[in-house]
């Protein structure tokens, strides 16, 4: 079976400092994935996404970055992080080319920065 | 282009009352349409989803909704609410071969009263 893992779980980080979040998927080759973030009470707005190894689509602009260095792994990056980066941040995957687009998330990560 | 509008940011029910959740998509090609569930601090998980067989989609939990193409909505139901049943829950759209965009609404939140 599939499964999705995110660390850190939580992460308090103060304004201006660097960021790395990773993801990765066991049980299924060359996944879709997909990074979104949630702000409290707020819907999810999908950041970036990648069909395959060093494939990425940005969604919204901003002082984030993504990378696939593997084919299981996903990669949240920030140089710089700004209050406004605060939020909980859920990776998913579904299958390449697969038909009905379910999307199956992990944890998330939850971050704050200060 | 598609989007989802939930309807009512929060829903509060009693316990062992009809659940019903709101949504609304817009789609200019067939599109798939998706329930998931949010527990705090945790990922999303798949409760049901519309894949152009059977208009009434059962998903796990009691939960079912109904896809209603002239009145373009996937309104969730739940014939009698229990406790666990308290949690956020997102509507979603996708375009049937559109690969990798799927749209999530703001999200509804179940309050369930004893």
């Amino acid at each position: 079976s599939q499964t999705i893992h995110q660390w850190p779980a939580t992460l308090v980080q103060p304004v201006g400092s660097p960021l790395s979040l990773e993801c990765t998927v066991e049980g299924t080759s060359n996944p879709n994935l997909y990074w979104y973030r949630q702000a409290a009470g707020r819907g999810l707005q999908l950041l970036f996404y990648s069909v395959g190894i060093g494939q990425i689509s940005s969604e919204v602009p901003q002082n984030l970055s993504a990378s696939r260095p593997q084919d299981r792994q996903f990669i949240l990056s920030s140089k710089k992080l700004l209050l406004s980066d605060s939020g909980f941040y859920l990776c998913a995957w579904s299958l390449s080319g697969g038909s009905t687009d379910t999307q199956y998330f992990g944890p998330g990560t939850r971050l704050t920065v200060l | 282009a598609q989007s989802v509008t939930q309807l009512g940011s929060h829903v509060s029910v009693s316990e062992g009352a009809l659940v019903l959740l709101r949504c609304n998509y817009s789609s200019s090609v067939p599109p798939y349409l998706f329930w998931y569930v949010q527990y705090p601090n945790q990922g999303l998980q798949l409760l049901l989803k519309y894949t152009s067989a059977a208009t009434l989609v059962k998903g796990i939990n009691g939960f079912e909704a109904e896809f209603k193409k002239s009145e373009t909505s996937f309104h969730l139901t739940k014939p009698s609410a229990h406790m666990s049943d308290a949690a956020e829950y997102f509507c979603a759209v996708s375009a049937r071969g559109g690969g990798f965009k799927t749209i999530f609404g703001a999200g509804t939140r179940l309050f369930v009263k004893a």
